[in-house]
């Protein structure tokens, strides 16, 4: 079975420090691995998504995240954080379940708030 | 492009009232999602169409809650009657996904009800 576990409900930083979210999941195949942002009042967006190939994935807005086998592990960083990255942040993975379909399951989701 | 359509935006309801909430998936995607996210439990999902089919409605609260999908381009998640306890925000969103996880998931903005 296939699950996401988000470490830290609340994250802080300060205006133009290193942003790092954690994610972990639980697969057992190779997993597809996503992570979402959601701006205050709106729905989900993507950030980027890991389905093969290079590990470390480029997304919007200058985030990345590296996916690590040997950690289980895909977590979301940007080198300099900007007042307007104050979202919450959703990881999710892609699953197969009965019947062959894939959904989506999330994490919980990290609040990240920046400070001046 | 149109992305995924939702409405109504905002519904404020009485108890005991009917609610319909609609959503129109992007054009050419063959997997529908409903996702329910309070504060308290985050982001379920309710029910998951594909090709018109619901495949898992494992996450439909109790009978109170239906959904319908009589086309690829309509869905409709009824609350019938409504309980304060059903305030949440509802997305749509839409996919590929299929058998294929990797395909992203399109989110609409969100339909934000209040039940009084």
């Amino acid at each position: 079975a296939q699950s996401v576990t988000q470490l830290g409900s609340h994250v802080s930083v300060s205006e133009g420090a290193l942003v790092l979210l954690r994610c972990n999941y639980s697969s057992s195949v190779p997993p597809y691995l996503f992570w979402y942002v959601q701006y205050p009042n709106q729905g989900l967006q993507l950030l980027l998504k890991y389905t093969t190939g290079a590990t470390l994935v480029k997304g919007i807005n200058g985030f990345e995240a590296e996916f690590k086998k040997s950690e289980t592990s895909f977590h979301l960083t940007k080198p300099s954080a900007h007042m307007s990255d104050a979202a919450e942040y959703f990881c999710a993975v892609s699953g197969v379940f009965s019947g062959g379909y894939n959904k989506l399951i999330f994490g919980a989701g990290t609040r990240l708030a920046v400070h001046p | 492009d149109a992305g995924v359509i939702q409405s109504p935006r905002h519904e404020v309801t009485e108890m005991g009232q009917e609610v319909t909430l609609r959503c129109k998936p992007i054009s050419g995607h063959n997997s529908l999602f409903w996702y329910r996210q309070t504060m308290m439990r985050g982001l379920e999902l309710l029910i998951y169409f594909n090709n018109n089919v619901p495949i898992d409605d494992s996450g439909m609260p109790e009978d109170r809650f239906s959904a319908k999908m009589p086309n690829a381009s309509f869905s409709t998640l009824k609350i019938q009657p409504s309980e304060p306890r059903d305030s949440a925000v509802y997305f749509c969103a839409s996919s590929s996904l299929g058998e294929y996880g990797g395909n992203t998931i399109y989110f609409g903005e969100g339909s934000w009800l209040t039940v009084v």
